[in-house]
């Protein structure tokens, strides 16, 4: 049982270049997250999904996008990278609690990403 | 917009000291509230979640209270050790969404 696993660990990249981080989670959760990590700024929710096909923007969408084509994979784009970019990102996933309660969010091991 | 707050940033403590960690959110209609734990380059572990209609969560030495008329939570760690140096994150599972909202942390150090 591997819980949630994140591809790549590290990358870096130039300005403009694109790439796509992959999140997949084996527990069977109908909820995944991307949060964005940052000095001084805590953890930020850039976008989630309530199950398969599903997405929606969190707090800090701009300049990703996201796909769930497949219940256990999330994945999250960067169309143009910029250096604001640069950022650990975390992926998370969780199962419902109760009607609108999610339960205990796993979180994967994190991409830390730089963009020059 | 939930807010959440954890005090101190950071805290040096010797071994085997009890010890609280805050946290404190601006909107107390919420579902649950989660602690983590983040050491350095890794990801966040789960440690306990406390619904909303709990006080309490115990699990070992951690006790985590809630108190969600006045938006406050405390996770109380007794007999710190050093393995107990990481950061400690808080988040609340609020109404605006299924997602949670987290504090900045609180690092903590457990000196021998």
């Amino acid at each position: 049982n591997a819980g949630v696993t994140q591809t790549p660990k590290f990358r870096v990249l130039k300005t403009g270049q694109s790439m796509t981080l992959l999140c997949a989670q084996d527990m069977n959760h109908e909820y995944m997250y991307w949060y964005r990590q940052d000095p001084g700024m805590g953890l930020r929710l850039i976008h989630y999904s309530v199950g398969e096909g599903t997405t929606a923007k969190g707090e800090v969408p701009d300049g990703y996008n996201v796909s769930r084509l497949k219940k256990q994979n999330f994945l999250l784009g960067l169309e143009s990278a910029a250096p604001s970019q640069t950022s650990v990102y975390f992926c998370a996933s969780s199962t419902l609690l109760a009607a609108t309660s999610t339960d205990t969010q796993y979180f994967g091991p994190g991409t830390r990403l730089t963009v020059l | 917009k939930q807010e959440v707050t954890q005090i101190p940033a950071a805290l040096s403590v010797p071994e085997g000291e009890n010890l609280v960690l805050n946290c404190s959110f601006t909107d107390s209609a919420i579902y649950n509230l989660q602690w983590f734990r983040q050491d350095p380059g890794k990801g966040l572990t789960s440690l306990l979640l406390i619904q909303s209609s709990q006080r309490e969560q115990t699990s070992g030495r951690l006790n985590a209270s809630l108190d969600k008329s006045s938006g406050r939570s405390t996770l109380y760690i007794a007999a710190s050790q050093p393995g107990d140096s990481a950061t400690y994150l808080c988040a609340v599972d609020s109404n605006s969404g299924y997602a949670l909202n987290f504090g900045k942390g609180t690092s903590l150090l457990v000196t021998p």
